[in-house]
């Protein structure tokens, strides 16, 4: 079983719906959890984090952690075709280890 | 921007030779971690950086080494370059770890492109 997982997608919506991403993980001590955007060529670029259960909105975006279930999820309303990129999930291990999933790749479609 | 900064941009070496990354963290963070990045895959964990010492290490080999200067900055060296060294390194800066599993945001900088032919 892989530390992160993450549904590979590709994942289209159309635009101005929302974007659903999903992402579980293993590791019972992880206490840090992080979503980035990485467009194809550049490096992750850090879109939130969470700590605590429940719900984390910072604009369009929304972040959902369920720690019993080890389960975060990112919800993006509005969806723009600038928001077309591979969203990356990451849980901080014990070690300090940052593990990632290997992302899920979203489109927009005008 | 996130005021982290890599060099170089490229390379592109050959088998069995050795190579020195450099990363330059943001102003007020002393925690510097390095990943590497195949492809098609997440960043891979290499190890971490934090008052110029390891504090942290993901299942690399000891041929992936690194060093953390007073000023924050760090250096990858990585030596025997084999071909599937060839990937994207990044390198991301944050304040030091809360505890076990507990962790600040980390902001990556522009990646270095590394080819081993």
């Amino acid at each position: 079983q892989k530390e992160v997982e993450q549904n590979s997608g590709p994942l289209s919506v159309p635009e101005g719906a929302i974007a659903s991403l999903n992402c579980t993980y293993s590791d019972r001590v992880s206490q840090s959890f992080f979503w980035y955007r990485q467009y194809s060529g550049k490096s992750p670029e850090l879109i939130m984090s969470i700590y605590s259960n429940g719900d984390k909105e910072d604009g369009r975006f929304t972040a959902q952690l369920n720690k019993a279930s080890q389960y975060v999820s990112l919800l993006i309303r509005d969806s723009q075709p600038s928001d077309s990129a591979t969203y990356l999930c990451a849980v901080t291990q014990a070690n300090n280890d940052m593990r990632f999933g290997a992302g899920t790749r979203l489109t927009v479609k005008p | 921007e996130t005021g982290v900064t890599q060099s170089p941009t490229h390379l592109i070496k050959t088998r069995g030779q050795q190579v020195t990354l450099r990363c330059s963290s943001q102003s007020g963070h002393n925690t510097v971690s390095w990943y590497q990045q195949a492809l098609g895959q997440g960043p891979q964990f290499i190890f971490q950086y934090y008052r110029e010492e390891e504090n942290g290490r993901g299942n690399f080999p000891p041929r992936f080494s690194g060093l953390q200067f007073p000023n924050y900055s760090s250096e990858l060296n990585v030596n025997a370059l084999e071909l599937d060294d060839s990937a994207l390194y990044l390198c991301a800066s944050s304040l030091p770890p809360i505890s076990s599993g507990h962790s600040y945001e980390q902001y990556f900088g522009p990646g270095t492109r590394l080819t081993v032919t």
